[in-house]
C-alpha cells in the first residue's frame, strides 16, 4: 500500500527555520515527481514546490523562492522541504504529494499533512 | 500565473440530486485540468485528471468535461459521502495553481 508520512511541523517564530520530511513507502519513489502543497487554516490549497524524479528539475511558487528548498533522497525514499526566513503567512498544513505517473501533477497520493505555525 | 475561478462558492443540494461545479481559467490550460475532493481533516483525493479521466477507484457518478478555459465536474446522483469541498488544479503552466474551492453542502 502506498504511504506518505510527513513530519517536522512545529511552532516557530517569524524569521525562523524548519525542515519538513516526507517518508514514502509502497511504491518506487525514484520513478515519481514529488510535490509539496500547503493549506492555511480554513483556506484553500496552494501548490508550493515540485521536484523531478532524479532531482534535476525543481519549481517553486514565487512566494517561497529564495526561502524554501525542496530536495529528495531516492536511496532513503525521502522528500524534504527546508524552510528558512519563515513568515506568518507560511502558517499552514503542509502536504507531501506524489505526481500522477508520468506527470508532475495532479497528485494521486497525499500524506496526512504536518502543521507549521509561524507566530511571535 | 493562471487564475482558476470556481463557482459557485457553495452549492446546497440533497442526496440523489445532480451537482454541477464550474472551474474557469484566466487563459487556456489545454486539457491539463484536474479535480480533487477534500473532506474536513483529510488530505485531498484526486477524482479526475486531464479533464475527463477518472482516477483509480473513483465511481462513475463523477465525470468531468470541458476544454480550453471552461470546465465542469458533474456528480450524477449525490451520495451522502460526496458532501465535501472540491478543488480544480491546472498543470498547463507553472505555478500549478488551484481554484479557491466549491463547498458542496447538504440542503
Amino acid at each position: 500500500e502506498v504511504h506518505l508520512v510527513e513530519s517536522g511541523g512545529d511552532f516557530v517564530q517569524p524569521g525562523g527555520s524548519l525542515r519538513l520530511s516526507c517518508a514514502a513507502s509502497g511504491f518506487t519513489f525514484s520513478n515519481y515527481w514529488m510535490n509539496w502543497v500547503r493549506q492555511a487554516p480554513g483556506k484553500g490549497l496552494e501548490w508550493v514546490a515540485t521536484i523531478k524524479e532524479d532531482g534535476s528539475k525543481i519549481y517553486y511558487v514565487d512566494s517561497v523562492k529564495g526561502r524554501f528548498t525542496i530536495s529528495r533522497d531516492n536511496a532513503k525514499n525521502s522528500l524534504s522541504l527546508q524552510m528558512n526566513s519563515l513568515r506568518t503567512d507560511d502558517t499552514a498544513t503542509y502536504f507531501c504529494a506524489r505526481g500522477l505517473l508520468p506527470y508532475t501533477s495532479p497528485n494521486d497520493c497525499w500524506g496526512q499533512g504536518t502543521l507549521v505555525t509561524v507566530s511571535s | 500565473e493562471i487564475v482558476l475561478t470556481q463557482s459557485p462558492a457553495t452549492l446546497s443540494l440533497s442526496p440523489g440530486e445532480r451537482a454541477t461545479l464550474s472551474c474557469r481559467a484566466s487563459q487556456s490550460v489545454s486539457n491539463y485540468l484536474a479535480w480533487y475532493q477534500q473532506k474536513p481533516g483529510q488530505a485531498p483525493r484526486l477524482l479526475i485528471y486531464d479533464v475527463s479521466n477518472r482516477a483509480t477507484d473513483i465511481p462513475d457518478r463523477f465525470s468531468g468535461r470541458g476544454s480550453g478555459a471552461d470546465f465542469t465536474l458533474t456528480i450524477s446522483s449525490l451520495e451522502p459521502e460526496d458532501f465535501a469541498v472540491y478543488y480544480c488544479q491546472q498543470r498547463s503552466n507553472w505555478p500549478h495553481t488551484f481554484g479557491q474551492g466549491t463547498k458542496l453542502e447538504i440542503k
